[in-house]
């Protein structure tokens, strides 16, 4: 079974400080992780994705986000906010090649204050 | 640009009527998703067809009925829906199992309201 947690489900930031959104997950194999970014009324778009290629990261955007075994987290980063980041992130994992099922997190909705 | 394109964009419909949600991919993906998410909330996953046959059917109530003409295309057609059935549907694509690492792309989505 898979399963992710991100923490927080609504985090603030003021524009130009660093972004940090949390998420561990737990997989019985090892796991296929990934960002997602959804702007109101619209699809998901892909931030990044790990692939045990790296354990560090980068995506679009200026985004990045780091593999932490130990830890069983995939937590999302960028050094400098900016306003158009203001949307819902999900987090998902994928067990194993051969698996359909992606399991996404709840979902943490970033504002930016100017 | 999304690559998966869903038409149409917004859909009303009475709980009497019959409509059909349409998606389209042309990334040459064998496996294509439908989801459902309710506002507030990560996508739910539907349905998934791998090679044009139905994989995956989440205990979806039949008056959701999904379709795959050919390896570009998807419809999810609908009757006797419910106002709980109001959301936002989501078509998805990937490579098929076996790919590494078989991430998804969605389409904008199509918002269903009814009435």
């Amino acid at each position: 079974a898979q399963s992710v947690t991100q923490l927080g489900s609504h985090v603030s930031v003021s524009e130009g400080a660093l972004v940090l959104l949390r998420c561990n997950y737990s997989s019985s194999v090892p796991p296929y992780l990934f960002w997602y970014v959804q702007y109101p009324n619209q699809g998901l778009q892909l931030l990044l994705k790990y692939t045990s290629a790296a354990t560090l990261v980068k995506g679009i955007n200026g985004f990045e986000a780091e593999f932490k075994k130990s830890e069983t987290s995939f937590h999302l980063t960028k050094p400098s906010a900016h306003m158009s980041d203001a949307a819902e992130y999900f987090c998902a994992v994928r067990s194993g090649a051969g698996s359909y099922q992606l399991t996404f997190g709840k979902g943490t909705k970033l504002s930016v204050i100017p | 640009d999304t690559e998966v394109t869903q038409t149409p964009k917004h859909l009303v419909m009475g709980m009497t009527n019959k409509k059909s949600l349409k998606c389209e991919q042309h990334m040459g993906h064998r496996a294509m998703y439908w989801y459902k998410q309710k506002a507030k909330k990560p996508p739910e996953l539907m349905f998934v067809y791998s090679y044009e046959k139905l994989s995956i059917n989440e205990s979806v109530p039949s008056r959701f009925s999904p379709e795959c003409p050919n390896s570009s295309l998807l419809n999810l057609h609908l009757h006797a829906l419910q106002p709980e059935d109001s959301a936002l549907y989501l078509c998805a694509s990937s490579q098929a199992p076996g790919f590494q690492p078989g991430e998804l792309f969605f389409g904008e989505g199509s918002r269903l309201t009814v009435l």
